[in-house]
């Protein structure tokens, strides 16, 4: 099955500690992307990757970081969570930057 | 960067009516697509409708086009309470942006 798969769905933490949301694809997709969605604010992109090894910033990318070392993942790296990243992060992926996307489901994060 | 506004941000209706979602953009487009979200799940794409059509049908919905007044309507027919759901319009070249949204209610 075709599908965008995200790792944790739920966090909980405390400012300060490093932590990672893993994101994977299995439809061979060059193109991924996070996202953050607060209420009132909508889908904001943090980072979005072209292809393997190219990653470039978002609307709103202070405070992460990424990679993309090969094609199927694109881990979502926090390296000292702060409350202001409370949200709901989703990773989605396509063919190209401009073509349909494929959602995973989502990981609510908490920083305490 | 905010490149779609849907309009509106809200719309209650009842089933079997039907629902008319706006968005407007602000730049030259590549495509438009419009997505579905239920509550708090991850974004489902709806349709596209490139950058030179005026129109397209995807069973029970509709999507127009005005790239002179850099707009698109999302029209669903004949609503069912399942329906119920957060619609995105989204566009760009190399990467999408996403609006606002417009949440829509089905009343059965």
């Amino acid at each position: 099955e075709a599908q965008v798969t995200q790792n944790p769905r739920y966090l909980i933490t405390v400012t300060g500690k490093k932590l990672t949301v893993t994101c994977s694809q299995n439809m061979n997709h060059e193109y991924m992307s996070w996202y953050r969605q607060d209420p009132g604010l909508g889908l904001r992109q943090i980072y979005y990757s072209m292809n393997v090894e190219v990653t470039d910033k978002g609307d709103v990318p202070e405070g992460y970081k990424v990679s993309r070392k090969e094609k199927r993942n694109f881990p979502l790296i926090l390296e000292s969570p702060s409350p202001n990243q409370t949200s709901l992060y989703f990773c989605a992926s396509s063919l190209t930057g401009d073509r349909e996307q494929y959602f995973g489901p989502g990981t609510r994060l908490t920083v305490t | 960067s905010q490149q779609g506004e849907e309009d509106p941000q809200a719309l209650s209706i009842q089933e079997g009516e039907n629902a008319t979602m706006n968005c407007s953009y602000k730049t030259s487009i590549n495509n438009l697509q419009w997505y579905r979200q239920n509550s708090g799940r991850g974004l489902v794409h709806l349709i596209l409708i490139r950058s030179n059509e005026r129109e397209k049908h995807s069973g029970r919905l509709r999507v127009t086009l005005d790239t002179s007044k850099k707009s698109s309507s999302l029209l669903i027919t004949a609503s069912r309470a399942a329906d119920t759901a957060s619609y995105f319009c989204a566009s760009g070249y190399s990467t999408l942006t996403f609006g606002k949204g417009t949440m829509l209610l089905v009343s059965p």
